[in-house]
């Protein structure tokens, strides 16, 4: 069984551009959520994708952007890069019948210069 | 605003102590959910419950859901160096299937050999 795995590793992007993190889900699993983990506190909720589609959205800004693909693959894409968009994001997959038991990747960070 | 507050934010102990972490919220959660995480990785799950007043047991580690789906406690016996690194507890907020969940800031558990 394969877990979820996410690329890049790890990023570095000055203010203003633009970047995209990919995830692979965990075998058999079509849901994947999106969160950020800043230093030294919890994830906080992103979003969630189920059939291709935006299934729940947290306080962030509509530059916060995301897909979902036929095989539960997912992008986060963030424009307009900004300082504060420096953090570790994770993507975790889960079963649409258990959306609350999620399987998290290792992260990208992702450092803002 | 739903919140979990997470209580001590840091611990560090001598191997062979007993803990315990707690997390609350004056929220309802459908489930709650603790992950323990290593620096630089994903969290990993390691136990969702359920039902209120619902004790797990998971080798030396022991989670118990608040009667009234409010709080949560984590329980270690005997505590080994291996088990040093970021506890934090997340709950699924109305049911089960939002799939959003709301994390603690942490608690960074350090324990000594």
């Amino acid at each position: 069984e394969t877990g979820v795995t996410q690329s890049p590793t790890h990023l570095i992007k000055t203010r203003g551009q633009q970047v995209t993190l990919r995830c692979s889900s965990q075998s058999g699993h079509n849901t994947v959520s999106w969160y950020q983990q800043a230093l030294g506190q919890g994830p906080q909720f992103i979003f969630q994708y189920y059939r291709e589609e935006e299934n729940g959205r947290g306080n962030f800004p509509p530059r916060f952007s995301g897909l979902q693909f036929p095989n539960y693959s997912s992008e986060l894409n963030v424009n307009a890069l900004e300082l504060d968009d420096s953090a570790l994001y994770l993507c975790a997959s889960s079963l649409v019948l258990r959306k609350d038991t999620q399987y998290f990747g290792p992260g990208t960070r992702l450092t803002v210069l | 605003t739903q919140l979990l507050e997470q209580s001590p934010q840091f611990l560090s102990i001598q191997e062979g102590e007993n803990l315990t972490v707690y997390c609350n919220s004056s929220s309802v959660f459908s489930s709650l959910q603790w992950y323990r995480q290593e620096p630089g990785e994903g969290p990993v799950l390691l136990v969702t419950v359920v039902t209120g007043g619902e004790v797990k047991k998971l080798k030396r580690l022991t989670f118990q859901f608040g009667d009234a789906r409010k709080d949560s406690s984590l329980h270690i016996t005997a505590a080994q160096p291996g088990d040093t690194g970021l506890y934090l507890c997340a709950g699924a907020i109305g049911s089960s299937n939002t799939g959003k969940l709301i994390f603690g800031q942490g608690t960074t558990l350090q324990v000594k050999p």
